[in-house]
């Protein structure tokens, strides 16, 4: 199985910041990435696929880069619906395979 | 806009099996996707289960796939999950979800189950 590392785990950071994630794949996957945000109590939603096409709908400070291991996903001017926690997913093959997550909380 | 609603029991004793059902509204389950569940524990975080087809071809996590059987009802457009002898590690909130090629959107809003 291909794992998917995020990192931080959490980040704190306040109204405005730009906030970047990263996620590494064990073994390269081309652009085979998705991320997700994810609110308490909540389904995941798609934001972003194929490692940087942004899903319809998601507002454009949201963006994604990075191909074969790599991958960043970046938040322009934090909103205060942005607070959430966020996942990757590699769609490269079977199981598909998620990052354990990375908490953007307010400082 | 295609929605997925998640039903069955919250709670089910070790050993036995868990069953769920994924309503498809919106939109036809025999379209050209892919249907999966999906679930999410504090100790796992999110782990992909398996999928289906409409025609009723299925992949499975070969982690659990000794003890999976995913299903489809066409007629009813929805699928299912069955998940045999379980025990307290498969406490989890259940997803389904369509797959967008082989991203996920849209998720149903989940169920917790506790074992």
């Amino acid at each position: 199985d291909i794992q998917m590392t995020q990192s931080p785990s959490s980040v704190s950071a306040s109204l405005g910041d730009t906030v970047t994630i990263t996620c590494r794949a064990s073994e390269g996957i081309g652009t085979w990435l998705a991320w997700y945000q994810q609110k308490p109590g909540k389904a995941p939603t798609l934001l972003i696929y194929a490692a940087s096409t942004l899903q319809s709908g998601v507002p454009s400070r949201f963006s994604g880069s990075g191909s074969g291991t790599d991958f960043t996903l970046t938040i322009s001017s934090l909103q205060p619906e942005d607070f959430a926690t966020y996942f990757c997913q590699q769609g490269n093959s079977l199981p598909r395979t998620f990052g354990q997550g990375t908490k953007v909380d307010i400082k | 806009q295609v929605r997925l609603q998640e039903s069955g029991p919250g709670l089910v004793k070790p050993s036995e099996t868990l069953s769920l059902t994924c309503a498809v509204s919106g939109g036809s389950i025999s379209s050209n996707h892919w249907w999966a569940w999906v679930r999410q524990s504090p100790s796992e975080g999110l782990e992909w289960i398996g999928e289906i087809y409409h025609d009723g071809e299925t992949n499975y996590n070969a982690s659990l796939k000794s003890r999976v059987i995913i299903s489809v009802d066409r007629s009813r457009n929805q699928f299912s999950l069955k998940l045999r002898s379980v025990t307290a590690a498969d406490t989890a909130v259940y997803f389904c979800a369509r797959e967008q090629e082989v991203w996920f959107a849209p998720w149903g809003q989940g169920t917790l189950v506790t074992v």
